[in-house]
């Protein structure tokens, strides 16, 4: 069932760029989480989200439910937004159970 | 309103110890779950809870035990430690339901070491 691939595992990017990180899984879902943790840092819900487009400053998540393929978009990024970067997801028939992907390790270089 | 609090953040314990991680929030949520982290792998799901008195298995459930008293409280025992227990654990909480209004909020965490 944990078929959760969050790609790359691993980015490396100039403060400023436009970065994106990419998440897909292979069965129905009813709703895909979006989480930022930071070295040593508790995690932090950043989206959540079953269809669409969601925004909140300069981040912005999109899911394309017929491809089973979300994506997180920073941009204009900043060191500060140096963090893994976690995908989740919760399967129609699982309850409010989540699976989640291995995470991408983001690091942004002034 | 606090949220999810865990209890303690660091813990260092000898192969054979026992003890209890705490988990608490104050959301009236009906969810909660317990994860570890390892490098390299995803959160796995230790066990979960639908509400007081109710608790199930998660994916790697070997070596812990959980119960749910209340709505608020959900301690997860480690009963005998052993060195492959050394991991950050995570609890979480959420409403109950389907869709994307019930997202998970976690607490802060708690790095064992078991020596």
């Amino acid at each position: 069932k944990n078929e959760v691939e969050q790609s790359p595992q691993n980015l490396t990017a100039q403060e400023g760029e436009f970065i994106t990180i990419n998440c897909s899984y292979s069965v129905g879902i009813s709703a895909l989480h979006w989480l930022q943790q930071h070295p040593g840092g508790g995690i932090v819900s950043l989206f959540m989200l079953s269809s669409g487009k969601k925004k909140h400053g300069r981040l912005i998540a999109t899911i394309n439910i017929q491809e089973k393929h979300s994506s997180l978009h920073i941009t204009a990024s900043h060191p500060r937004d140096s963090a893994v970067y976690i995908c989740a997801v919760r399967y129609w028939d699982t309850g409010n159970q989540f699976y989640f992907g291995t995470g991408t390790s983001l690091t942004v270089i002034p | 309103n606090a949220g999810v609090t865990q209890t303690p953040k660091f813990q260092v314990l000898k192969t054979g110890q026992s003890m209890t991680l705490q988990c608490a929030q104050d959301m009236n949520h009906e969810y909660m779950s317990w994860y570890r982290q390892d490098p390299g792998m995803g959160l796995r799901l230790i066990h979960y809870s639908v509400g007081a008195g109710i608790t199930d298995q998660g994916e790697v459930p070997n070596g812990y035990n959980v119960s749910r008293s209340t709505t608020e409280d959900f301690p997860l025992r480690l009963l005998s430690a052993a060195p492959s227990q050394t991991s950050v654990y995570f609890c979480a909480s959420s409403y109950s339901g389907q869709g994307p209004s019930y997202e998970q909020y976690f607490g802060p965490g708690t790095r064992l070491t078991v020596t």
